[in-house]
């Protein structure tokens, strides 16, 4: 069964800084793209970043660019956000999810900045 | 970058009837395209991949036609569980973007 478990949310203060984690199993994470995707109160979906299985390519949101960087280790099946110079529209439920259509979801994290 | 719209942005059904939600997408993404349903509080649930595959455990009153630019979501005959909000989303091109969601709900 292919889980998918992001942790690291919180409260920051604006300019702060949080590492965000995905803990994937049930899959070969490493033959996987991965995604992260992120829900702001009362909002729509909105993408944020993407890396590939080898972690070669990545890809940043305009909204999100030179402030966030998505990682990955294989060795640990997990998947991170690094998240720098926060804003409060950077406040959401962050989800992590694999391939190209989102077949798995986990519960997300709370991200919520704010002073 | 490739932008998805959709329509309506709210659709006011009554239980039983047939709703019909379009998306669509800027340039050409194939058949590369999905269907998400959303209720208050949990996550996203794939409804529809390849723009007419039906994921698994998903009811057959759930269908998904289209390709290219133009996709629809239709929903034979709603369900009380089936009020929620509609997403799309490309998957041919990074960045996956998703549609900004049309709300169904009850009229």
């Amino acid at each position: 069964e292919v889980q998918l478990v992001e942790s690291g949310g919180g409260l920051v203060q604006p300019g702060g800084s949080l590492r965000l984690s995905c803990s994937a199993s049930g899959f070969t994470f490493s033959s996987y793209a991965m995604h992260w995707v992120r829900q702001a109160p009362g909002k729509g979906l909105e993408y944020v970043s993407a890396i590939s299985s080898n972690g070669g390519s990545t890809y940043y949101a305009d909204s999100v660019k030179g402030r966030f960087t998505i990682s990955r280790d294989n060795s640990k099946n997990t998947l991170y956000l690094q998240m720098s110079s926060l804003r409060a529209e950077d406040t959401a439920v962050y989800y992590c999810v694999k391939a190209a259509y989102f077949q798995h979801w986990g519960q997300g994290t709370l991200v919520t900045v704010s002073s | 970058e490739i932008v998805m719209t959709q329509s309506p942005a709210t659709l006011s059904v009554s239980p039983g009837e047939r709703a019909t939600l379009s998306c669509r997408a800027s340039q050409s993404v194939s058949s590369n395209l999905a269907w998400y349903q959303q209720k208050p509080g949990q996550a996203p649930r794939l409804l529809i991949y390849g723009a007419s595959t039906r994921a698994t455990g998903i009811p057959a009153r759930f269908s998904g036609s289209g390709s290219g630019t133009e996709f629809t979501l239709t929903i034979s005959s709603l369900q009380s569980e089936d009020f929620a909000v509609y997403y799309c989303q490309q998957y041919n091109n990074w960045p996956f973007d998703f549609g900004p969601g049309t709300k169904v709900d009850i009229k």
